[in-house]
């Protein structure tokens, strides 16, 4: 079955203490990207990848690290997690093409103490 | 930079009524997609219909059916015969279609609509 997956779907941590939340994605797509979801502001891009080895800056990507050693995984990195950061991220995958669509995980609720 | 603006944060209807949500944009590109996006309460992102710009008609899947006025930048979404499994949250959303604004397919969210339906 073709599938975006996220680990974990829950996590309730404190501030300072690194996390990686893990993406993988079995469609062999080269675009995967990383968004948050806060009340109010819908869904917002932190990262994005356009291959492997090659990721950029979305429009929030403070206080986040990404990486793409292979194509299928792309995990989100939080170094020194702080409150601002609780919120709901969703990882995406596509194929290369701007007419291709986007397919979600199924989301991560992070908690930060 | 595009943004993409909800103004109704939530929005009720009662079964088997019709429901319309509003959405505008602002870009600069003449070439690009718009989407509406269903979140229940299960946090799935469930892509409900899509229309690229270039495209005068407006889509249509099954209940529920777009209204794109280009020129006004405005995108809304009409449910019909609405359902209880229709009570979700809704996103409109917007995408480049040019490649070198791709940016990973990045697609530019609105801050949403919740809707409530009432049996």
């Amino acid at each position: 079955e073709a599938q975006v997956t996220q680990n974990p779907r829950y996590l309730i941590t404190v501030t300072g203490k690194k996390l990686t939340v893990t993406c993988s994605q079995n469609m062999n797509h080269e675009y995967m990207s990383w968004y948050r979801q806060d009340p109010g502001l819908g869904l917002r891009q932190i990262y994005y990848s356009m291959n492997v080895e090659v990721t950029d800056k979305g429009d929030v990507p403070e206080g986040y690290k990404v990486s793409r050693k292979e194509k299928r995984n792309f995990p989100l990195i939080l170094e020194s997690p702080s409150p601002n950061q609780t919120s709901l991220y969703f990882c995406a995958s596509s194929l290369q093409g701007t007419n291709q669509p986007q397919h979600f995980g199924d989301g991560t609720r992070l908690s930060i103490l | 930079a595009q943004t993409v603006t909800q103004s109704q944060p939530e929005m009720s209807v009662q079964e088997a009524e019709t429901v319309t949500l509003s959405c505008t944009y602002d870009t600069s590109e003449s070439d690009y997609y718009l989407f509406w996006y269903k979140q229940p309460p299960s946090r799935q992102m469930i892509l409900v219909i899509r229309q690229e710009a270039y495209k005068q008609q407006n889509a249509t899947e099954n209940r529920f059916s777009v209204n794109f006025q280009k020129a006004a930048k405005s995108f809304s979404l009409k449910i019909s015969d609405s359902q209880l499994g229709d009570a979700a949250m809704y996103f409109c959303a917007y995408r480049s279609a040019g490649y070198l604004k791709a940016a990973g397919n990045k697609l530019t969210f609105g801050g949403g609509t919740r809707v409530l339906v009432k049996p």
